[in-house]
């Protein structure tokens, strides 16, 4: 069965610091991955998505995340944290050959320490 | 701007009552979604949509049903309020399919917060 798995319920980090947040997919195909961010009491935002071709892909707000067959995982990366980066953090893998339909890992929220 | 919105945001209700939450997108998106979203399980989807008049069961159905009348409007009906369907509840749409550019992501409402007492 298709699953998504992110190890991590709770990060908090220093700003300035470097972000990884880990995800782990279970699928049998090419899978279609995504990482959104959900602000508190927001609705979830895209950051960046990977369907094929260069598995390092960026997206918004400074974030990039790498796609690994091998390891069957698409961590999400920055640089370096900015306060407002503080959120929750969900990747998903697309199920099925319709956008949209969705499976989520259980989201890392993010805290950022000053 | 196209967008998706969500009514109420809030609303509480007590056990057995029937509950409809509206979701109504302008972007004339085909497909569509309800989801749920619950501490430790991230979003879970509950009924999805292709187009007019059809509707597909998710991963946690029971309890709910869908409708859609129309490309704009896929409201979602707790038959009998339960206090395990106190969540919050995410509408989506998205283009069919995934595109030839693989650009087909899927747009979020606010959300609505349900509490069932």
């Amino acid at each position: 069965a298709q699953s998504v798995t992110q190890p991590d319920i709770h990060i908090t980090v220093s700003e300035g610091a470097s972000l990884e947040l880990r995800c782990n997919y279970s699928y049998g195909a090419t899978p279609y991955l995504f990482w959104y961010v959900q602000s508190p009491g927001q609705g979830l935002q895209l950051l960046l998505k990977y369907f094929s071709g260069d598995t390092l892909v960026q997206g918004i707000k400074g974030f990039e995340a790498e796609f690994k067959r091998s390891q069957s995982s698409f961590n999400l990366r920055k640089p370096s944290v900015h306060w407002s980066d503080a959120a929750e953090y969900f990747c998903a893998v697309g199920a099925g050959n319709q956008g949209g339909k969705l499976i989520f890992g259980q989201g890392t929220e993010l805290s950022v320490k000053p | 701007d196209a967008e998706i919105t969500q009514s109420p945001r809030h609303k509480i209700t007590e056990t057995g009552r029937q509950v409809t939450l509206a979701c109504h997108q302008t972007w004339n998106h085909n497909n569509m979604f309800w989801y749920r979203q619950d501490l430790g399980h991230g979003l879970r989807l509950i009924h999805y949509s292709y187009g007019v008049q059809d509707t597909n069961k998710g991963e946690v159905s029971d309890g709910y049903s869908v409708s859609r009348s129309n490309t704009e409007d896929l409201p979602l009906t707790l038959e009998s309020a339960a206090s395990s369907q106190t969540s919050v509840y995410f509408c989506a749409s998205s283009e069919s399919g995934y595109g030839r550019d693989g650009n087909t992501e899927a747009f979020f409402g606010q959300g609505t917060r349900l509490t069932v007492v």
